[in-house]
């Protein structure tokens, strides 16, 4: 059973929807992470969060807005993406944003894009 | 910027048998962490092995054992007595100490045969 739960587990949503993505972690974490995962290409990181506060953007388009409301939750807000976002979306915790501290991931979302 | 290299896109291995796969980085730091993830079709990606750079020891979990080679940059991951359930995609992953950004591979397959 993992401690980090993200739903859905699938989406499919056409450009122009809304939609949000879930994850929940159950660790006792303080960190959350965003990864997209695309297909030939390494795990990005998107968005870092500590103690509910934003640590790290890396350069992601505003069509995606990250929300975490506790540590223990985090969102991806979607809205007008685009047929290249369509990918494996991962959520990662750890205990804190050390280096030092392994990451515990979730099922992700597979988000495909019409 | 630190930049991790996976060479071999797909590696297979009889049961029972050893498997070593590659893993170089490229790091201007000091202090910094490596780790190997396994992500197996059910796609969670699960911590193998993790290894602090400053050890010279090289970690070990079970089956599983790396090549720290931290003058070469090279991180290999080492799977003892491979089982069915071993075949996966494992990535090969860096952080610095100062940092909470994981750099990952592009990962490599590993296909277990009976």
């Amino acid at each position: 059973e993992t401690g980090v739960t993200q739903t859905p587990r699938h989406l499919v949503m056409g450009m122009t929807n809304k939609k949000s993505l879930k994850c929940e972690q159950h660790l006792g974490h303080n960190a959350m992470y965003w990864y997209k995962q695309s297909a030939k290409k390494p795990l990005e990181l998107m968005f870092v969060y500590s103690l509910e506060e934003r640590v790290e953007n890396n350069s992601v388009p505003s069509r995606f807005s990250p929300e975490c409301p506790n540590s223990s939750h985090l969102f991806l807000h979607l809205h007008t993406l685009q047929p290249e976002d369509s990918a494996l979306y991962l959520c990662a915790s750890s205990q804190d944003s050390q280096g030092d501290q392994p990451q515990h991931f979730g099922d992700g979302t597979r988000l495909s894009i019409l | 910027a630190q930049t991790v290299t996976q060479s071999q896109p797909e590696m297979s291995v009889q049961e029972a048998e050893t498997v070593t796969l590659s893993c170089t980085y490229d790091t201007s730091e000091s202090d910094y962490y490596l780790f190997w993830y396994k992500q197996p079709p059910s796609r969670q990606m699960i911590l193998v092995i993790r290894q602090e750079a400053y050890k010279q020891q090289n970690a070990t979990e079970n089956r599983f054992s790396v090549n720290f080679q931290k003058a070469a940059k090279s991180f290999s991951l080492k799977i003892s007595d491979s089982q069915l359930g071993d075949a996966a995609m494992y990535f090969c992953a860096y952080t610095s100490n100062s940092g909470y950004a994981l750099n990952f591979g592009k990962g490599t397959s590993l296909l277990v045969t009976p």
